[in-house]
């Protein structure tokens, strides 16, 4: 069974820029998670998807982030314009409709400079 | 809310002992579960182990055991026989029951095991 799919794995970018990451979760997983890995931090979760639709965005930071997922599969995650303290690891992670645990892709680094 | 507290930035043990790992957790909800993850350097989370907060008894994965003091709010993960190979980042993790399911992460420790 394919594991989740994050790419790219690096991206550097100069604040006010933007970025897209994007996450093919497991097949079949109905549950979508994007979270922001600040350095030496806990991964916070900025979104989840539940299919297509959205179950929690309250940590997102609207005005620059919007994420999707297309047909409840595919999701990307923007940042528009990014500032230094974007720099992140961005973690997406699927978890299947039965069952609790959720499995993470490797993430993207994100560096602004 | 929910709130996961590792209180533990950085620990240390030697090769083939055994070391513990904290984590304190705070929530209304009776239904729920409670994770330990590894982030090795690779950055890929990987889960070592579970527990359902209606189960009274604690869960075991191999060398991975908890201490799930439901009371006390407190889920604690015992390495037995570290390994080098055991060098990573250990999260502890909450989730509600039920289709929403939102996971959230403590702090984290730094486990260093020694040769």
């Amino acid at each position: 069974e394919a594991g989740v799919a994050q790419s790219p794995r690096y991206k550097i970018i100069e604040k006010r820029q933007s970025v897209a990451f994007w996450c093919n979760p497991i097949s079949g997983h109905a549950t979508l998670y994007w979270y922001q890995q600040i350095l030496g931090q806990g991964p916070k979760l900025l979104i989840q998807f539940q299919n297509n639709g959205v179950v929690d965005d309250s940590q997102l930071p609207k005005d620059r982030f919007s994420a999707e997922r297309l047909k409840g599969v595919d999701s990307t995650l923007k940042i528009q314009p990014a500032k230094l303290e974007d720099s992140a690891v961005y973690l997406c992670a699927s978890r299947p409709t039965v069952g609790t645990e959720a499995f993470f892709g490797q993430g993207t680094r994100l560096t602004v400079v | 809310a929910q709130t996961v507290t590792q209180s533990q930035p950085e620990m240390s043990v030697q090769e083939a002992e055994t070391v513990t790992l904290s984590c304190t957790y705070d929530t209304s909800e009776s239904n729920y579960y409670l994770f330990w993850y590894k982030q090795p350097p690779s950055r890929q989370m990987i889960l070592v182990i579970r527990q359902e907060a209606y189960k009274q008894q604690n869960a075991t994965e191999n060398r991975f055991s908890v201490n799930f003091q439901k009371a006390a709010k407190s889920f604690s993960l015992k390495i037995s026989d570290s390994q080098l190979g055991d060098t990573a980042m250990y999260f502890c993790a909450f989730a509600l029951g039920g289709a929403t399911n939102k996971l959230i992460f403590g702090t984290g420790t730094l486990l260093a095991v020694q040769p």
